[in-house]
C-alpha cells in the first residue's frame, strides 16, 4: 500500500538558520507531489508542487524552495527563515481520481 | 482558475444536532470536489469525494456532501453530531484531469459540539 513519510513531526529554529524538511512516498512511482503551508487560524496554502524529477512548480514567492532529487522525495528549504515562515507544513502526493493524500504534518516554530 | 468558498470560520451546534458546513467553489472545469477534517495538529485525512456519477457521496464517520452544479455547491452534512466531530474541516476543488493537477482547498471551518 501507498504511504507518506514526513519529518519532523516538530521543530523549533531560530530566524535566520537554515530549514530542510523532508517527504517520501512509498509504494508507488512517479507520484505528484506537493508542499502545503497552514498558517495559525488560516487555511492550506499549495506552496510548490512536481510532477517528476528535477520539475518543480512555485505557487507563491517567497523564502523557501523546494527540491525533488528522486521519485519518492521531495524535500522543503530555506536559506534563511523569516519570523513569517512559522507554520504548519504539510506533504502530499495526488492518486489520481481518490484524491491526494497528506503527512502528519511538520510543525515549525521560528523564534 | 478553481477556487473555494467555506461560509462560517466557525459553526458550533449540540450534541445530536444536524451538521451543515457549507462550501460553494468556483472552476472552468468539472470539478472534483472533497471534503477532508484536520484534528489538532495532524495531517489532513479524507472524508469524501465526488468525481464523477452520483452526486450524492457518502463518506467516512456518518457525513455525506451533496454536489449540486446549479448551486457550484457543495455542502457537508451530518444527521447527527457526536463529540468526536469537533475538528476543522476543508472543502476543496481540484482539476483531477490534469497532468500537473493542483488542489484548492477553503479556509477552513472549525466545528465545536456542545454537550
Amino acid at each position: 500500500s501507498q504511504t507518506i513519510h514526513q519529518w519532523p513531526a516538530t521543530l523549533v529554529q531560530p530566524v535566520g538558520s537554515p530549514l530542510s524538511l523532508e517527504c517520501t512516498v512509498e509504494g508507488t512511482s512517479n507520484p505528484n507531489l506537493y508542499w502545503y503551508r497552514q498558517a495559525a487560524g488560516r487555511g492550506l496554502q499549495l506552496l510548490f508542487y512536481s510532477v517528476g524529477i528535477g520539475q518543480i512548480s512555485s505557487e507563491v514567492p517567497q523564502n523557501l524552495s523546494a527540491s525533488r532529487p528522486q521519485d519518492r522525495q521531495f524535500i522543503l528549504s530555506s536559506k534563511k527563515l523569516l519570523l513569517s515562515d512559522s507554520g504548519f507544513y504539510l506533504c502530499a502526493w495526488h492518486e489520481g481520481a481518490g484524491g491526494y493524500t497528506f503527512g502528519s504534518g511538520t510543525r515549525l516554530t521560528v523564534v | 482558475a478553481q477556487s473555494v468558498t467555506q461560509l462560517g470560520s466557525h459553526v458550533s451546534v449540540s450534541e445530536g444536532a444536524l451538521v451543515l458546513l457549507r462550501c460553494n467553489y468556483s472552476s472552468s472545469v468539472p470539478p472534483y470536489l472533497f471534503w477532508y477534517v484536520q484534528y489538532p495538529n495532524q495531517g489532513l485525512q479524507l472524508l469524501l469525494k465526488y468525481t464523477t456519477g452520483a452526486t450524492l457521496v457518502k463518506g467516512i464517520n456518518g457525513f455525506e456532501a451533496e454536489f449540486k452544479k446549479s448551486e457550484t455547491s457543495f455542502h457537508l452534512t451530518k444527521p447527527s453530531a457526536h463529540m468526536s466531530d469537533a475538528a476543522e474541516y476543508f472543502c476543496a476543488v481540484s482539476d483531477l484531469g490534469s497532468s500537473a493537477s493542483k488542489i484548492i482547498f477553503g479556509s477552513g471551518t472549525r466545528l465545536s459540539i456542545r454537550p
